[in-house]
């Protein structure tokens, strides 16, 4: 069995500070890592994800992730944080085959 | 544009009836999910299905049933001996190999 765990429930950034959401997992196998971000009343989007090739991972909007197998982490990233970044943000991670388990979530504020 | 529709976005029930939330994908993709959402608590795994007339049971499954009758459609029934259905309610798809999931925008359910 496999979990994410997000550690963190509410992180809160000036604009224009780094963001930096943590993400871990559990595996036993190479795991495919996703983040997603939902937006208030809306489905997730993907932000980017983790297949085995590289191990950083750059997505949508500035967001980049590096995999540390060393750490089973899989960090989330932005340089400079706007306004609209405000969200609430999973990690997901999959093995091969249909399970894909989803971290509780972080809810990013960014303050002007 | 190919994606995924859920509809009602909203829906209210009185306690006891059974209601049944839409999912439709054009994308083409073979497998499909439903997810439950409670603040705090992520994502949780409903029922998904790989191909057409099979589907599975996921984490929380009592209470709810499913089908899937179309490769385009895989609508779910919260049932009366689901105990506590008020939820936002996620529908998604994904291609047969393990990769990220399409979501669709979602169905808050609220029952009465």
């Amino acid at each position: 069995a496999q979990s994410v765990t997000q550690l963190g429930s509410h992180v809160s950034v000036s604009e224009g500070a780094l963001v930096l959401l943590r993400c871990n997992y559990s595996s036993s196998v190479p795991p495919y890592l996703f983040w997603y971000v939902q937006y208030p009343n809306q489905g997730l989007q993907l932000l980017l994800k983790y297949t085995s090739a590289a191990t950083l991972v750059k997505g949508i909007n500035g967001f980049e992730a590096e995999f540390k197998k060393s750490e089973t982490s899989f960090h989330l990233t932005k340089p400079s944080a706007h306004m609209s970044d405000a969200a609430e943000y999973f990690c997901a991670v999959r093995k091969k085959g249909y399970d894909m388990r989803f971290g509780a979530g972080t809810r990013l504020t960014v303050k002007p | 544009d190919g994606g995924i529709t859920q509809s009602p976005k909203y829906l209210f029930r009185k306690e006891g009836q059974n209601v049944t939330l839409s999912c439709e994908q054009n994308l083409n993709h073979d497998a499909m999910y439903w997810y439950r959402q409670d603040p705090g608590q992520g994502l949780r795994l409903i029922y998904y299905s790989q191909i057409v007339n099979d589907f599975q049971k996921g984490d929380i499954a009592e209470g709810y049933s499913v089908s899937r009758e179309k490769k385009e459609s895989f609508p779910l029934t919260v049932t009366s001996a689901q105990k506590n259905p008020t939820a936002f309610y996620l529908c998604a798809s994904s291609e047969q190999t393990p990769n990220e999931q399409f979501f669709g925008p979602g169905t808050r359910l609220t029952v009465l």
